[in-house]
């Protein structure tokens, strides 16, 4: 079936730092790709997505292509600050068919950020 | 426009106590999801409902948990009785209709339950 694979946090780094969170998955068809945030205490927001192959998403500096021939759809951040603590989760959609389709979500990578 | 609410934001109940969480999507919104999240399994759907019906429970993880949906504005998650596994965040989150399979969801803060 569908899944998500993403790296194992948590992921330690000092600002300014160059940030890539790994994420794979498995599909079959085109499906949409998103990068979700959860900052503590709340529940998760939309970061970006990417709905066809060689997309990009991009939002607050983080930036992400979805990429058909690798699966994959790494998350990248240039510079990270401290507010960019959180948990990141990758997901997908299933090729619409007529129906609603659920999201299926990663495992959550930890990203902590040190002054 | 105000997110996702829902209530309690914590929960401490006791073994075998029947525990409600209660949620009120973004007016507008179609969809409501029910999710939990533990260390352990991460992030479970365990429902979601399409104009208040209830279209994909398999989540669900037994007959202890029932969700309902009586009108457009109000969703509820029924634990009876509740048992420590059950200790969990568990969020609600609602989305708009026609954007088939580019869905954002969108979140409440959660309600923290821990069965003691």
């Amino acid at each position: 079936g569908d899944s998500v694979t993403q790296m194992e946090g948590p992921v330690t780094l000092s600002e300014e730092a160059f940030l890539t969170i790994n994420c794979t998955y498995t599909a079959t068809g085109y499906p949409s790709l998103f990068w979700y945030v959860q900052y503590p205490g709340e529940g998760l927001q939309l970061l970006l997505k990417a709905t066809k192959a060689d997309d990009k998403g991009s939002n607050k500096g983080f930036e992400a292509t979805y990429r058909k021939e690798t699966t994959s759809f790494h998350l990248e951040k240039g510079s990270v600050q401290v507010s960019d603590s959180a948990v990141y989760f990758c997901a997908l959609s299933p090729p619409f068919s007529g129906g609603y389709n659920k999201l299926i979500f990663g495992a959550g990578t930890r990203l902590a950020v040190h002054p | 426009d105000a997110g996702v609410i829902q209530s309690p934001r914590h929960e401490v109940t006791e073994m075998g106590q029947e525990v409600t969480l209660r949620c009120k999507p973004i007016s507008g919104h179609d969809y409501l999801f029910w999710y939990r999240q533990t260390m352990m399994r991460g992030l479970e759907l365990l429902i979601y409902f399409n104009n208040n019906v209830p279209i994909d429970d398999s989540g669900m993880p037994e007959d202890r948990f029932s969700a309902k949906m009586p009108n457009a504005s109000f969703s509820t998650l029924k634990i009876q009785p509740s048992e420590p596994r059950d200790s969990a965040v568990y969020f609600c989150a609602s989305s708009p209709p026609g954007q088939g399979s580019y869905n954002e969801q969108f979140f409440g803060p959660g309600t923290r339950l821990t069965v003691l």
